[in-house]
C-alpha cells in the first residue's frame, strides 16, 4: 500500500525559501506523476505543480517562476522549493500521486517573522 | 487559470440526495474527460471519489455518483448519511498540463 509522507519546516521568514520533500513508501515512483498541492486555512486546494518520475515537471502559471521541483528516485522522494515566500503562500502543503489518487497527510507551513 | 466554480454549501437529511455542481470552461470541463471529484474531511487530507468524470475507485459507495454536460460536472451524493458531511471539491485538467480545482462545497447532513 502506498504513503506518503511531507517533510519540512514549519516556519519560514518571508522572501526566504520554502523547502519540503515527500517520501513515498510501499511502492516505486517510476512509472507516475508526483503532485504538489496546497490550502490556506478555511480555502480551497490549490494546485501547484507535478514532477514526472524521470525529472520533467509541469507547474501553475500562477506561481509563475517561482517554483521548482526534483525527484530523487532512488531515495523515494520528491521536492518541492518555492521562492520569495509572503504570508500569502501559508498554507498546508500536501503531496500527491499522479492525478490525486493517493494523499499525504500535509504539513503546515507558516510564512512569517 | 481560474478556480472551477462551485456553490459554498449544500444540505440534506439522512437518506436524501443532494447534487453539487462544478463548472468551469471548453477549456478545461468541457475540453476533457478528466474531472474529479473529492471528499475532505476536517484536518484530513482529500479523498478521490470519482475519477475520470464517472468512475468510482474501489471502496467507494455507489450512492456516490458523478455526470458532466458541458462545462458543468455534477456529483451526486444519494442515500445521505452522517460521515458524508465533509467539504467537496472537483478538479480537471485545464490543458497546457495544468490541473485546475473547484472551490469547494461545504455538505451538511441536516
Amino acid at each position: 500500500q502506498v504513503q506518503l509522507q511531507e517533510a519540512g519546516p514549519g516556519l519560514v521568514n518571508p522572501s526566504e525559501t520554502l523547502s519540503l520533500t515527500c517520501t513515498v513508501s510501499g511502492g516505486s515512483m517510476s512509472g507516475y506523476y508526483w503532485s504538489w498541492i496546497r490550502q490556506p486555512a478555511g480555502k480551497g486546494l490549490e494546485w501547484i505543480g507535478r514532477i514526472y518520475s524521470n525529472g520533467s515537471s509541469n507547474h501553475n502559471p500562477s506561481l509563475k517562476r517561482r517554483v521548482t521541483m526534483s525527484v530523487d528516485t532512488s531515495k523515494n522522494q520528491f521536492s518541492l522549493k518555492l521562492e520569495s515566500v509572503t504570508a500569502a503562500d501559508t498554507a498546508v502543503y500536501f503531496c500527491a500521486r499522479n492525478a490525486f489518487d493517493i494523499w499525504g497527510r500535509g504539513t503546515m507551513v507558516t510564512v512569517s517573522s | 487559470q481560474s478556480a472551477l466554480t462551485q456553490p459554498p454549501s449544500a444540505s440534506g437529511s439522512p437518506g436524501q440526495s443532494v447534487t453539487i455542481s462544478c463548472t468551469g470552461t471548453s477549456s478545461d470541463i468541457g475540453g476533457y474527460n478528466s474531472v474529479s471529484w473529492y471528499q475532505q474531511h476536517p484536518g484530513k487530507a482529500p479523498k478521490v471519489i470519482i475519477y475520470a468524470v464517472t468512475k468510482r475507485p474501489s471502496g467507494v459507495p455507489e450512492r456516490f455518483s458523478a455526470s458532466k454536460s458541458g462545462n458543468t460536472a455534477s456529483l451526486t451524493v444519494s442515500g445521505l448519511q452522517v460521515e458524508d458531511e465533509a467539504d467537496y471539491y472537483c478538479c480537471s485538467y485545464g490543458g497546457t498540463t495544468t490541473w485546475v480545482f473547484g472551490t469547494g462545497t461545504k455538505v451538511t447532513v441536516l
